[in-house]
């Protein structure tokens, strides 16, 4: 089976920049995407293609993937990004994966 | 405009069997790079995924899953139904259907407002 590893939380100051890793083995062979989830909603994808942003998302939110790991980045967090982030990528072997999600709290 | 909404059962019991109906509109499954998946999450937990419909009736599971697992879909209704036998507690969780598409990636793009599924006696 193909595993993706996120931290459980990450906290940042409200204006600063946050980054949340999604390891994985080669992950940087895979497309990877990111969702957003807010409180009794359903996810929102953010980012997907490793640094692709759909349309309605705001430039604040970017993407990459190397090596093992992937990365969100949060650039001037607002109290809005408070959320969980999911990662997912797609793997030959078991098809779709999520990692095990991030809680992003603002302070 | 896609949009996606899930139906079924609030409730079920021990043993059961979960039968999820996924309607959807603004795409064709029919369309390359396209499908249909389900992702559940149990309370306060992380999103796990558990089965893809895809073009010319494409199947994808969930290797830890597979074995309870049924997606099929019903093109002139624009519907997709997922089948789970043997539903425990651990099994409760809210359901949802999601848009997959594959194309500069692979990433479900639009979701269903979920459906919370409780397995209790």
């Amino acid at each position: 089976s193909y595993d993706l590893t996120q931290p459980p939380s990450v906290s940042v100051s409200p204006g600063q920049t946050a980054s949340i890793t999604c390891s994985g083995d080669k992950l940087g062979d895979k497309y990877v995407c990111w969702y957003q989830q807010k409180p009794g909603l359903s996810p929102v994808l953010v980012i997907y293609a490793d640094t692709r942003r759909p349309s309605g998302i705001t430039e604040r939110f970017s993407g990459s993937n190397s090596g093992n790991t992937a990365t969100l980045t949060i650039s001037g967090t607002q109290a809005m990004d408070e959320a969980d982030y999911y990662c997912q990528a797609w793997d030959i072997t078991t098809d779709v994966v999520f990692g095990g999600g991030t809680k992003l709290t603002v302070l | 405009q896609i949009t996606l909404k899930e139906s079924g059962p609030a409730l079920v019991k021990p043993t059961q069997t979960l039968t999820l109906t996924c309607t959807f509109s603004g795409f064709s499954l029919s369309t390359s790079g396209m499908g249909v998946g389900w992702i559940r999450q149990p309370p306060g937990k992380a999103l796990e995924w558990l089965a893809l419909i895809l073009r010319n009736d494409d199947k994808r599971y969930s290797p830890s899953l597979k074995s309870r697992l049924t997606i099929t879909e019903d093109t002139s209704k624009n519907q997709v139904v997922l089948i789970m036998t043997n539903m425990d507690p651990v099994d409760t969780a809210t359901y949802y259907c999601a848009h997959w598409y594959r194309v500069g990636g692979y990433y479900f793009d639009s979701w269903g407002q979920g459906a919370l599924v409780t397995v209790s006696s």
